[in-house]
């Protein structure tokens, strides 16, 4: 059974401060990894997507990804209330399809 | 402007009654998936399609049927032998390739059965 996990959540951090939010995958295929984010009673909003080791920057948000120990990880840098949400962790099981994690609840305080 | 529409938002079903679900795309994708998500769980892939007239089933595909006979639609019908089907169903597309590429999602449908 290939599975995802997340960080249990909430995470609460303060306005400004750098959340991190972590992702481990026990499928060794796979090759794609996605990070989503839902606002709560909404659809997923693609936020990053990495594929090689290393790190990702995109504006405020850094994708961390080690194949080798089947981890990958979203820093988001000067957390903003707007980013108070719902990350899905989503690395890809086969060539078509990807499997999503249960979630971290992100909340940044004011 | 490129997107997905489902429809509808809110759809509401006596038990029994099978019901189906819109999914439109006009990206010009090859590949549309359907998921299930339940209060506070991450989304389980109901079924998902690479091409026109072609299907697979995904995780959690019993009780559910679908069709693909336009690249933009992909149908999703929610059968009387679906046990619990009160649900948020989202749908998806992507480019089609050797890997998977970002899937980009519409608004959902939220379905109520009683």
């Amino acid at each position: 059974q290939k599975e995802v996990e997340q960080n249990s959540g909430p995470l609460s951090v303060p306005e400004g401060a750098i959340a991190s939010l972590n992702c481990t995958y026990s499928d060794r295929g796979s090759q794609s990894f996605f990070w989503y984010r839902q606002y709560s009673g909404k659809s997923p909003e693609l936020i990053m997507s990495i594929y090689s080791n290393g790190d990702k920057e995109d504006g405020r948000f850094t994708a961390q990804l080690n194949k080798a120990s089947q981890y990958v990880s979203l820093l988001i840098r000067d957390s903003q209330p707007s980013d108070s949400a719902t990350y899905l962790c989503a690395p890809s099981v086969s060539y078509d399809k990807v499997i999503f994690g249960p979630g971290t609840s992100l909340s940044v305080i004011p | 402007d490129g997107g997905i529409t489902q429809s509808p938002k809110y759809l509401f079903r006596k038990e029994g009654q099978n019901v189906t679900l819109s999914c439109e795309q006009n990206l010009n994708h090859d590949a549309m998936y359907w998921y299930r998500q339940d209060p506070g769980q991450g989304l389980r892939l109901i079924y998902y399609s690479q091409i026109v007239n072609d299907f697979q089933k995904g995780d959690i595909a019993e009780g559910y049927s679908v069709s693909r006979e336009k690249k933009e639609s992909f149908p999703l019908t929610v059968t009387s032998a679906q046990k619990n089907p009160t649900a948020f169903y989202l749908c998806a597309s992507s480019i089609a390739g050797l890997a998977p590429y970002e899937q980009y999602f519409g608004p959902g449908t939220r379905l109520t059965v009683t």
